[in-house]
């Protein structure tokens, strides 16, 4: 069975651009979550997404926003790129919250560098 | 604020020791405590524990959590230079796939 799969690997993007960051889940999963990982702050989580809808959403700027699609993949953009948004941006799919044991698998990453 | 909170920072230690990772955690509507191990990129899944006193065992690997007192330990025994990683804690809470992570603990083993 695939992991989690986030493309592209690696981005390098300069301040004011904007970028797409995107998860195919876990074949049967259909709930996906978004965190940022920075050497400062670790692990933060930005949103959760199940069955296209935005249940939870972290302590982000408007710049940060997500959706998810029918076959449960998911983007995150950030528009209007800062220095400090340069991170590891990590995505975890699962069953669903609903589910008794309910765990999230993470994929490897997207690391975005912005100049 | 929620909050969980790992310790040490660091650890050092060479092949063969026994350690003891801590995390403690304030959450509001606790519904579980996950432990990953992550080494490069992608965290990688290790224990869910829900039930207090329950120990979860895999190979030289194992966890318990503490309802009452808010914290769980893993212990990793016969270490190896493949356990050198960033030890992660989250905590996860009802009716939602957020985790909120604690900061880490860099495990390095020596040969």
């Amino acid at each position: 069975k695939a992991g989690v799969t986030q493309t592209p690997r690696y981005l390098i993007k300069t301040r004011g651009q904007q970028v797409t960051l995107s998860c195919s889940p876990i074949s049967g999963h259909r709930s996906v979550s978004w965190y940022q990982q920075t050497p400062g702050q670790g692990l933060q989580f930005l949103f959760e997404y199940f069955s296209e809808t935005q249940r939870n959403k972290g302590n982000f700027p408007g710049r940060f926003s997500g959706r998810q699609f029918s076959n449960s993949r998911s983007e995150m953009n950030v528009s209007t790129l800062e220095l400090g948004d340069s991170a590891l941006y990590l995505c975890a799919s699962s069953l669903g919250a609903h589910r008794a044991k309910n765990i999230q698998y993470f994929g490897a990453g997207t690391r975005l560098s912005v100049l | 604020e929620d909050k969980v909170v790992q310790s040490p920072l660091s650890l050092v230690v060479h092949e063969g020791d026994t350690v003891t990772l801590n995390c403690s955690y304030e959450v509001t509507n606790f519904r579980s405590l996950l432990w990953y191990k992550q080494e490069k990129k992608a965290p990688t899944f290790l224990f869910m524990l829900t039930s207090s006193g329950i120990e979860k065992k895999s190979g030289r690997l194992s966890s318990i959590l503490d309802k009452k007192e808010l914290f769980s330990i893993l212990n990793i025994t016969a270490t190896q230079t493949g356990d050198s990683a960033v030890y992660l804690c989250a905590v996860g809470g009802d009716n939602t796939d957020k985790l909120i992570f604690g900061t880490g603990t860099r495990l390095q083993v020596f040969p």
